[in-house]
């Protein structure tokens, strides 16, 4: 089945340390994105990546960095320079950049 | 920063009657999209509307695209239980920004 896998479902980390949270999709789609959920907000974004080793800062960059090294693959770093890292955070692809999002299942991050 | 209004904010209503929702923004915007997100889930497609005036229908859905370019609506028809979940929509500005824009979400409640 073709989807957007993310991976994992849950994490936690302690304050000051960096943490990778996975994308993978088997859709053979361009465009891959980076969302940031919290209660009672819209999706914002983080970062977007149009085509292999392109990637351009969303929304609410600050503290985070991504790869696009593969088409099927958009790692997110969450580093220790972001001040609120606690969150729910979205992948998504798109056919191109302005085809409807296809989201994966999220990521639940909590930093103490 | 362009902003989209999306209400009600919820809505607790029983099973088999209908439900509308809508957005609303003070920016052109040249596709509209809606999405269903579950709990712990990532938000799905439902409808996608590319054109002033177009209504398109998906089951018991039906979304339009209003005629200004600012606003669309999402009829639920004869709720059911499993409709329970969080509505977002979304609109994609043109031109040279090409942004997507998340409403904050209306959260639906179906009463047995």
């Amino acid at each position: 089945d073709g989807g957007i896998t993310q991976s994992p479902k849950y994490l936690f980390r302690k304050e000051g340390q960096n943490v990778t949270l996975s994308c993978e999709q088997n859709l053979n789609h361009d465009a891959m994105y980076w969302y940031r959920q919290d209660p009672g907000q819209g999706l914002r974004l983080i970062y977007y990546s149009q085509i292999v080793n392109d990637f351009q800062k969303g929304d609410i960059a600050e503290g985070y960095s991504v790869s696009r090294e593969k088409k099927e693959s958009f790692p997110l770093t969450v580093t220790s320079a972001q001040k609120n890292p606690t969150a729910f955070y979205l992948c998504a692809s798109s056919i191109q950049r302005d085809s409807p999002l296809h989201f994966g299942n999220g990521t639940r991050l909590t930093v103490t | 920063g362009q902003q989209l209004n999306q209400s009600p904010q919820s809505m607790f209503i029983q099973e088999g009657e209908d439900v509308s929702m809508n957005c609303t923004s003070s920016s052109i915007f040249n596709t509209w999209l809606w999405y269903k997100q579950e709990p712990g889930e990532g938000p799905v497609l439902l409808i996608a509307l590319y054109k002033a005036g177009e209504l398109t229908s998906n089951g018991r859905l039906t979304a339009q695209f209003g005629i200004t370019r600012k606003d669309s609506f999402l009829n639920i028809s004869a709720s059911i239980p499993s409709d329970v979940g969080i509505y977002f929509c979304a609109g994609r500005t043109g031109g040279a920004t090409n942004k997507l824009i998340f409403g904050t979400g209306t959260l639906l409640a179906v009463q047995p």
